[in-house]
């Protein structure tokens, strides 16, 4: 059964920090492994999709990795901004079924 | 604009009384998904549907039912049966071929019981 983990849960950085958000998958056949964003009472934005042949996407000052044999997924913000502060979610769509799988989230807050 | 509608973004519901969510989407996408999303928990699949007058049970389906008659629309009903629905609910979509299709999320539905 894949499970999804995201590590640290809460995270606090000062403004202009590069940081690093982390995701692993128990199970490596996936189709896909997609990261998005949260605001508080909103629904989630999708940030990026890393499909399975792919070993990162960039958009902007945003960069996902993927690591299918060890089971990780990275993050990486350059450049943190107040506006960035949101709760990050990474979910995998696990080969031979249509069910996407959550993590918990990271709560980011970057501080002005 | 393209995108997933859901309805109403807040509702109030009595004990014991049924309650529809509506998710909408112009997205032409086939597969329409619900979850639930409660405080510290990762989000849970309730239905997912692959294509029209078709849908599956997802990990916490009970005291749940949904319908997929258009392509567009996936509505979920809350029904008495489900013991604890006081919840955020999202509806999400996802275009074909399932290995590079995008995920794309309504802005959410809160339902509370009174």
């Amino acid at each position: 059964k894949q499970e999804v983990t995201q590590i640290p849960a809460a995270l606090s950085v000062p403004e202009g920090e590069n940081l690093v958000l982390n995701c692993s998958f128990t199970d490596s056949a996936i189709y896909n492994l997609q990261w998005f964003r949260q605001d508080p009472g909103k629904g989630l934005t999708s940030l990026l999709l890393i499909q399975s042949s792919q070993r990162e996407q960039t958009s902007g000052r945003l960069n996902a990795s993927l690591d299918k044999s060890s089971g990780r997924s990275t993050l990486y913000i350059a450049a943190s901004q107040p506006g960035d502060s949101a709760t990050y979610l990474c979910a995998v769509l696990t080969s031979g079924t249509y069910k996407y799988i959550f993590g918990t989230g990271t709560r980011l807050k970057v501080l002005a | 604009d393209g995108g997933i509608t859901q309805s109403p973004k807040y509702l109030f519901r009595k004990e014991g009384q049924n309650v529809t969510l509506s998710c909408e989407q112009n997205l032409n996408h086939d597969a329409m998904y619900w979850y639930r999303q409660d405080p510290g928990q990762g989000l849970r699949l309730i239905y997912y549907s692959q294509i029209v007058n078709d849908f599956q049970k997802g990990d916490i389906a009970e005291g749940y039912s949904v319908s997929r008659e258009k392509k567009e629309s996936f509505p979920l009903t809350v029904t008495s049966a489900q013991k604890n629905p006081t919840a955020f609910y999202l509806c999400a979509s996802r275009d074909r071929p399932i290995d590079v299709g995008e995920l794309f999320f309504g802005e959410g539905s809160r339902l509370t019981v009174l």
